[in-house]
């Protein structure tokens, strides 16, 4: 069954540092999402992705974020300079239509720690 | 805005009885409706989902939910519990035209007592 993979499943960072997290989306999907969740907390959106562009953005995702389709399979947030409160899981998510018939499939997520 | 509140953080049944997680949304429009279930180190997946059809929508692994819109509620319940479910469930709700995001709860763990 297809599925949505993210590599690393664990990154340990200094704080200021740049990290990269990674995902592959099912290979027909269009549409890709990132989302992440701070330990105890909800999970929350951070941006939309279509047809090579941001399609939205919540609050959290300011000018320390970035998102890229570098080639035809892999889909990556970058942080430029993480701060403590970074620390999450991020998911990715991605799906094959936008509407009723939008079901957005997630991978396992990155555990992301900043010291 | 559209928010979802989930009642209670944590819920445990003994193996055999009713599951019952609780979610309400609220929602200036029609909302999509769903429930998400995180197995530990795993990704969220989607249990079932809401979208202005059928009322009572079942969905994977023997759980169904009613949406009622008198009481903006989405309970998620399942009649009889196996071990197996134990996990986190998030329920979430989405605008029904243009914005695509999931707004989610603050999930529910279940725990299933032998």
């Amino acid at each position: 069954e297809p599925e949505v993979t993210q590599t690393p499943s664990h990154q340990v960072t200094q704080m200021g540092q740049e990290v990269i997290l990674r995902c592959v989306p099912i290979s027909n999907h269009l549409y890709f999402y990132w989302y992440r969740q701070i330990l105890g907390q909800k999970v929350e959106f951070l941006v939309s992705f279509y047809n090579n562009e941001i399609s939205e953005k919540s609050e959290i995702f300011d000018d320390q974020f970035s998102v890229e389709r570098p080639d035809g399979s892999n889909f990556t947030l970058k942080i430029r300079s993480t701060k403590l409160e970074d620390s999450a899981m991020y998911f990715c998510a991605s799906s094959e239509e936008t509407g009723a018939s939008n079901e957005q499939f997630f991978g396992p997520g990155t555990r992301l720690t900043v010291l | 805005a559209q928010s979802v509140t989930q009642l209670g953080s944590h819920v445990s049944v003994s193996e055999g009885a009713l599951v019952l997680l609780r979610c309400n949304y609220s929602s200036s429009v029609p909302p999509y409706l769903f429930w998400y279930v995180q197995y530990p180190n795993q990704g969220l997946q989607l249990l079932l989902k809401y979208t202005s059809a059928a009322t009572l929508v079942k969905g994977i692994n023997g759980f169904e939910a009613e949406f009622k819109k008198s009481e903006t509620s989405f309970h998620l319940t399942k009649p009889s519990a196996h071990m197996s479910d134990a996990a986190e469930y998030f329920c979430a709700v989405r605008s029904n035209f243009g914005n695509e995001k999931l707004t989610f709860g603050t999930g529910t763990r279940l725990t299933i007592i032998p």
